[in-house]
């Protein structure tokens, strides 16, 4: 199984602030990667696919990049409502493990 | 407009049985792979299941193979998952998820509200 490492498991920041969170896997997938952002009691919602994708709807200020084994999610100016927990995944094979999770948390 | 609706969870006693429904509308449904994700309480997601557009193909987390069992009817637009054996560890929110492909790599586009299964005496 492919195992996936989030850093940092946490982290504070302030409105404008560029974040950046890092999601490594156990072996190379490609661009097999991708971005959720679950807020408390709601169901996650989709960010980045395919490593580099941005979904439709998804504000500009989030991007993603990477391949092989090491992926980056960055927010450019951290919003209000960008305040959650974020979630990496692979889809490379099964089973489609994710990451154990970024909470970023107003500083 | 999609919309799944996750429904059958409540509470059951460890070694029972429970079947989860998701009813699926605003798309075509026969024509997308599903899948099941859950998160127990206070953590991170877990992928449970995955089935075909077709239901041909199904994949299993090691946690539940065995006990878990995913089909589909898509004359009825609907999504299950029949949880057999259950553990206290199978408390979670689960949570239906559609597929999307885009060169080749599946994420999940659109989720469910989520339904709370609790396994305990």
């Amino acid at each position: 199984d492919i195992q996936m490492t989030q850093s940092p498991s946490s982290l504070s920041a302030s409105v404008g602030d560029r974040v950046t969170i890092t999601c490594r896997a156990s072996q190379s997938m490609s661009s097999y990667l991708n971005w959720y952002q679950q807020k408390p009691g709601k169901a996650p919602k989709l960010l980045i696919y395919a490593a580099s994708s941005l979904q439709s709807g998804v504000p500009s200020r989030f991007s993603g990049s990477g391949s092989g084994t090491d992926f980056t999610l960055t927010i450019s100016s951290l919003q209000p409502e960008d305040f959650a927990t974020y979630y990496c995944q692979q889809s490379y094979s099964t089973p489609h493990t994710f990451g154990g999770g970024t909470r970023v948390e107003i500083k | 407009e999609v919309q799944l609706v996750e429904s059958g969870g409540g509470l059951v006693q460890p070694g029972g049985s429970l079947r989860l429904s998701c009813a699926a509308s605003g798309f075509p449904f026969s024509s997308y792979k599903m899948n099941w994700v859950r998160q127990a309480p206070g953590k991170g997601l877990e992928w449970v299941s995955h089935i075909s557009s077709g239901g041909s193909n199904i994949y299993y987390a090691d946690s539940v193979k065995g006990r878990f069992t995913i089909s589909r009817d898509n004359a009825k637009n609907s999504l299950y998952l029949q949880m057999n054996s259950l553990r206290a560890e199978d408390t979670a929110v689960y949570y239906c998820a559609r597929v999307r492909v885009d060169r080749g790599v599946d994420y999940f586009d659109y989720w469910g509200q989520g339904s709370l299964v609790t396994v305990s005496s």
